[in-house]
């Protein structure tokens, strides 16, 4: 696609249930990145893909938090027993290179609350 | 581990005229990559400006230039002749040695006012 796209844009889900966001990159790129967004502070990395290499999952904060990138294409970030904590927004990036030096392209990002 | 500092949470400025975000980092790394995103209200991160560490001349894109004072570790976005549409969170970013990852500050709220 012309740009990184993510659904759903807003999502609003209860606490305890699971939630799963989607990504889809720029197609060609092969790298992939999730942020989080908490209200008032900058982005926090969560985790890194880079085609079929070991994604870097050095950034997600519980195990309650996982991500797959299904044929080295669209990545789906999902968040079980979601607590009010969570509420954020989760911005996916992808890029060309190999190396963030070349900063990323982001998408739109998905709104999370947690009631 | 690194850190990236904005210290104006919110600045203003007039339409037309020029306004300097400061940002300031810390690093151990020799060679490294900083940049300045700007976020609209429509949440899309957008990539203004890119430095590289090793380079002592500025990068400036059009209207955007920066202030790379590598001793000092400091990267301030000048931005000229602003515009309405300039109005954003701007985020200082660096890249964070023998990772992928992009180290971002807490932003910058910048209001135009016409």
């Amino acid at each position: 696609g012309a740009g990184v796209s993510q659904s759903p844009s807003n999502k609003v889900t209860e606490k305890g249930k699971d939630v799963e966001l989607r990504c889809d990159p720029i197609s060609g790129h092969t790298a992939l990145y999730w942020y989080r967004q908490s209200l008032g502070q900058g982005l926090e990395f969560l985790i890194y893909f880079q085609g079929n290499s070991a994604p870097d999952k050095s950034g997600l904060p519980s195990d309650r938090f996982s991500a797959e990138r299904t044929g080295g294409s669209v990545s789906t970030l999902t968040i079980q027993r979601t607590q009010q904590e969570d509420s954020a927004v989760y911005l996916c990036a992808s890029s060309q290179h190999t190396g963030s030096r070349y900063g990323y392209t982001f998408g739109s990002g998905t709104r999370l609350t947690v009631v | 581990a690194q850190t990236v500092t904005q210290s104006q949470p919110e600045m203003s400025v007039q339409e037309a005229e020029t306004v300097t975000l400061s940002c300031t980092y810390d690093t151990s790394e020799s060679d490294y990559y900083l940049f300045w995103y700007k976020q609209p209200p429509s949440r899309q991160m957008i990539l203004v400006i890119r430095q590289e560490a090793y380079k002592q001349q500025n990068a400036t894109e059009n209207r955007f230039s920066v202030n790379f004072q590598k001793a000092a570790k400091s990267f301030s976005l000048k931005i000229s002749d602003s515009q309405l549409g300039d109005a954003a969170m701007y985020f200082c970013a660096q890249t964070q040695g023998g990772s992928e990852k992009l180290v971002f500050g807490k932003g910058t709220k910048l209001t135009v006012n016409p």
